[in-house]
């Protein structure tokens, strides 16, 4: 079965510092991987994802991800944080099957502070 | 860019009441998706419908109904609200084709007293 982890519930950075939110998941098959972040009081917003290829993805608000797949692990960073960057952080998964269902991780909390 | 409309911010209605939370894509986009979200509990996803007039069951449908009469509209009902119900509920779409993501509104709180 389909699954992914977050591990860490929240996370706490100094505005100015690198960030990274942990993901891992566990598919058969080549996975998709999405990021998605969550402002207050908003739906979620694509960040980025991992079909093939480089394993560095590049993603909106200076944001990237880097797949690694013997460790099953696809991780968020950013060189140095800003404030704004606050927010609800989730992963998500799909296997390589277009009927797959989207698997959410259980959010990470990303807090920046000045 | 898509966009996914759901019609109401903020929605209080009353214990036993019949509730219909709707959603509107605009991008021709096949799948749509209810959840809802809880503090500590991420997205748990309740229906979602592959085409017109199709749905399957997500992994908390009880106490839930949806219709999808149109592509571009996908509802969610709460057949007898219960105060269990109240949460943030989202919708979603996307397309079929290769590994797209998921498009998503901007929620609609519900609260059941």
């Amino acid at each position: 079965a389909q699954s992914v982890a977050q591990p860490e519930d929240q996370v706490n950075v100094a505005e100015g510092n690198p960030l990274t939110v942990k993901c891992t998941y566990s598919v058969s098959g080549n996975p998709y991987l999405f990021w998605y972040v969550q402002y207050p009081n908003r739906g979620l917003q694509f960040l980025l994802k991992y079909i093939t290829g480089d394993n560095l993805v590049k993603g909106s608000y200076g944001f990237e991800a880097e797949f690694n797949k013997s460790q099953t692990s696809f991780h968020l960073k950013k060189p140095s944080a800003l404030v704004s960057d606050s927010a609800l952080y989730f992963c998500a998964v799909i296997g390589p099957s277009s009927a797959s269902k989207i698997i959410f991780g259980s959010g990470t909390r990303l807090s920046i502070r000045p | 860019d898509v966009k996914v409309t759901q019609s109401s911010r903020y929605l209080v209605k009353r214990t036993g009441e019949k509730v219909f939370l709707e959603c509107v894509q605009d991008m021709d986009h096949e799948n749509m998706f209810w959840y809802r979200q809880d503090p500590g509990l991420g997205l748990r996803l309740i229906y979602f419908s592959y085409d017109v007039k199709m749905k399957e069951k997500g992994d908390i449908p009880e106490g839930y109904s949806v219709s999808r009469e149109k592509k571009e509209r996908f509802s969610l009902i709460l057949e007898s609200a219960s105060t269990n119900q109240t949460s943030m509920y989202l919708c979603a779409s996307r397309d079929t084709t290769g590994a797209q993501p998921q498009h998503f509104g901007d929620g609609t709180r519900l609260s059941i007293l």
